[in-house]
This record gives structure tokens, C-alpha cells and sequence, in this order.
């Protein structure tokens, strides 16, 4: 079945510590794809987003994320967290300019 | 200020009603989505409009309804036949497939 697959429901890291979030999507055509974030009682916003081009975006607060097509996924890094990045995150797809199909979420949690 | 506004930010209601969530953008944008957020399920499409005057079904569009009769108004109604109405509705919207801007929500309680 189509879908975007996040394998992190709930990650715990202490701050200064990298963070990876996978994302994989199984959906084939022209696909665009995006993580947001959801700080809590904030709304949904846009942390980056690919499109084309260089596979690695950079995006705001430090993130950057990583396209790689053969293996469809787009995996979220930051190098160094800071308890300001306590929030949840949402990788999505739009695909062949229609639909956008999103991730269950990661709840991130950094411990000061 | 740009932006997407949905209104109320809490909504209660008794079984066997029908409901109209608001969502309202003043962002020029042709696209509007109405998403369902449950927890540990993410973000599920309701319904998406990508013009004015015509929408369409998303994965979970069963017993809700919406009309999308403005650019700037893409209103939702969770009717009776919902079997599990209570939640957090989420609406969009983008110039599409450009980045979605997402409103503040709507919690529903249905008792």
C-alpha cells in the first residue's frame, strides 16, 4: 500500500545530541517532499522542503534533510538539540501535484 | 496579517448532531485541505479542494461533507453518520505543491 512511513513514534535525547528522524515513502511518480513540525499549542510549520535539485536541504533552526531517491527516503538530521526542539514532527509527500499524504509523527523530547 | 484562521478552537457537541467546523484563509491560495489528527496516526486527508466550486474525496471522507463555494472559505461538516466524530480537525491550504500553511484546529467533542 502507498504510504509514509515514520519509524520513530517517540525519541528521548538529551541536548548537544544529534538527532536522525527516517521518513520513507512508497509512492512512485513526481513526488515533493516536506517535514513540518509541531511545537505544543502551536500550529503545523514548515521546517523544509525538497523539490528538486542538490538532495540535501537545509531548512530553518538548524535542520537539514537528505533525499535519497533509490531508497525513498528523506530522513530529518540536526546536529545538536536544544530542549527548544521538544515538539512533534511530520515528514509528507505531495505526489504528482495532488494530494499530500503525511507521516504518523515523531514525538521528539530533549531533556535539558 | 496572512494567514488561516478556523473557528471555534473547541466544539461540543451531542450525538446525532451535524456540525460545521470554519476555516477561512486569506492567503490567495487555490488549494484548501481538511486533515483529521488523531494521535499516533498523524495527519488524515478529509477532503481537498484545489479550485473553487469543486473538491474531492480523501482517504477518510466518510460521514463528513464540505462545500467550497469562495476561494477563501472551505467549510467542514461532520455529520451523524461519522461513527467517531471526536477529534482534531486540522485545515490547510497551499498554492499547490508548494508547502501547506495549516490553521490553529478545531477540537471536536461529540458525547
Amino acid at each position: 500500500a502507498q504510504s509514509v512511513s515514520q519509524h520513530n513514534h517517540h525519541v528521548i535525547l538529551s541536548e548537544a545530541a544529534s538527532l536522525e528522524l527516517g521518513c520513507n515513502y512508497s509512492y512512485g511518480g513526481t513526488v515533493n517532499l516536506f517535514w513540518y513540525v509541531q511545537y505544543p499549542g502551536q500550529h503545523l510549520q514548515l521546517l523544509l522542503k525538497y523539490f528538486s535539485g542538490d538532495p540535501l536541504v537545509k531548512g530553518i533552526k538548524g535542520f537539514e534533510a537528505e533525499f535519497i531517491k533509490s531508497k525513498f527516503s528523506f530522513n530529518l538530521r540536526k546536529p545538536s538539540v536544544q530542549w527548544s526542539d521538544t515538539a512533534e514532527y511530520f515528514c509528507a509527500v505531495n505526489v504528482n501535484f495532488n494530494k499530500f499524504y503525511f507521516g504518523s509523527g515523531t514525538k521528539l523530547n530533549v531533556k535539558p | 496579517d496572512g494567514g488561516i484562521t478556523q473557528s471555534p478552537k473547541y466544539l461540543f457537541r451531542k450525538e446525532g448532531q451535524n456540525v460545521t467546523l470554519s476555516c477561512e484563509q486569506n492567503l490567495n491560495h487555490d488549494a484548501m485541505y481538511w486533515y483529521r489528527q488523531d494521535p499516533g496516526q498523524g495527519l488524515r486527508l478529509i477532503y481537498y479542494s484545489q479550485i473553487v466550486n469543486d473538491f474531492q474525496k480523501g482517504d477518510i471522507a466518510e460521514g463528513y461533507s464540505v462545500s467550497r463555494e469562495k476561494k477563501e472559505s472551505f467549510p467542514l461538516t461532520v455529520t451523524s453518520a461519522q461513527k467517531n466524530p471526536t477529534a482534531f480537525y486540522l485545515c490547510a491550504s497551499s498554492k499547490n505543491p508548494d508547502e501547506q500553511y495549516f490553521g490553529p484546529g478545531t477540537r471536536l467533542t461529540v458525547t
